[in-house]
């Protein structure tokens, strides 16, 4: 089974605050994706990458940069963490670059985030 | 702008066959729609995909009519344990990747 790991299920920072939210899939896919979750909104990508070193803006990219050093692991940086930056985040990964519309998407169990 | 467009809540009985509608009118040729179901305190998980017509698995159903700007999952004889909320996900399929997530519909089942 694919498994995605996320760092911590919960997490509290304060106003300003540098967060790091890391991901690990041990299934050697190659894209790996960040998405938040908030109520009635459903999910956001916010980043994807689809190879080492490489990124893509998602829908919501403001506020957020990511990193992508070796092929497992993805990186969700919040330079200066903001109130309305407190919600769910959720890693997944799925297999092959070359039909993301088409791929499962395996998902991690979520990080809730609450900035004060 | 693509959209999907999913009800926000539905409710139902064990044993009833359910149907969740989602509209996508501005699918595009190579687009995909998937289906996904989440539980509580759990990420997303995979149902079912389909391009166009009707797939069938061991959990589900999805129907698409010709246009395919609107898709049907279809649960038969759901129990207690289908509560969940089931996303609508529409993937683009050209030179700009896009994922186009429903906001989900909350399925309540009631014994």
């Amino acid at each position: 089974d694919v498994k995605v790991t996320q760092s911590s299920r919960y997490l509290v920072k304060r106003t300003g605050e540098k967060v790091f939210l890391e991901c690990v899939q041990d299934m050697d896919h190659e894209n790996m994706f960040w998405y938040r979750q908030d109520p009635g909104l459903g999910l956001r990508l916010i980043y994807f990458s689809y190879d080492v070193k490489m990124k893509e803006k998602g829908d919501i990219p403001e506020g957020y940069s990511v990193s992508r050093e070796k092929k497992e692991r993805f990186s969700l940086i919040l330079e200066s963490a903001s109130t309305n930056q407190t919600s769910m985040y959720l890693c997944a990964s799925s297999l092959s670059r070359g039909r993301i519309q088409g791929d499962t998407q395996y998902f991690g169990p979520g990080t809730r985030l609450t900035v004060l | 702008l693509a959209k999907t467009t999913q009800p926000i809540s539905m409710d139902s009985y064990e044993g009833q066959e359910v149907n969740i509608t989602c509209s996508h009118n501005n699918i595009a040729t190579n687009d995909y729609i998937t289906w996904y179901q989440q539980f509580p305190s759990q990420g997303p998980r995979f149902i079912i995909q389909g391009y166009k017509t009707k797939v069938t698995n061991e959990v589900a159903s999805l129907f698409i009519p010709a246009d395919r700007k609107s898709s049907t999952l279809s649960l038969p004889r759901v129990s207690l344990s289908d509560t969940a909320v089931y996303y609508c996900l529409v993937g683009r399929g050209d030179s700009n990747y896009q994922l186009i997530w429903g906001a989900g519909t909350k399925l309540i089942i009631k014994p």
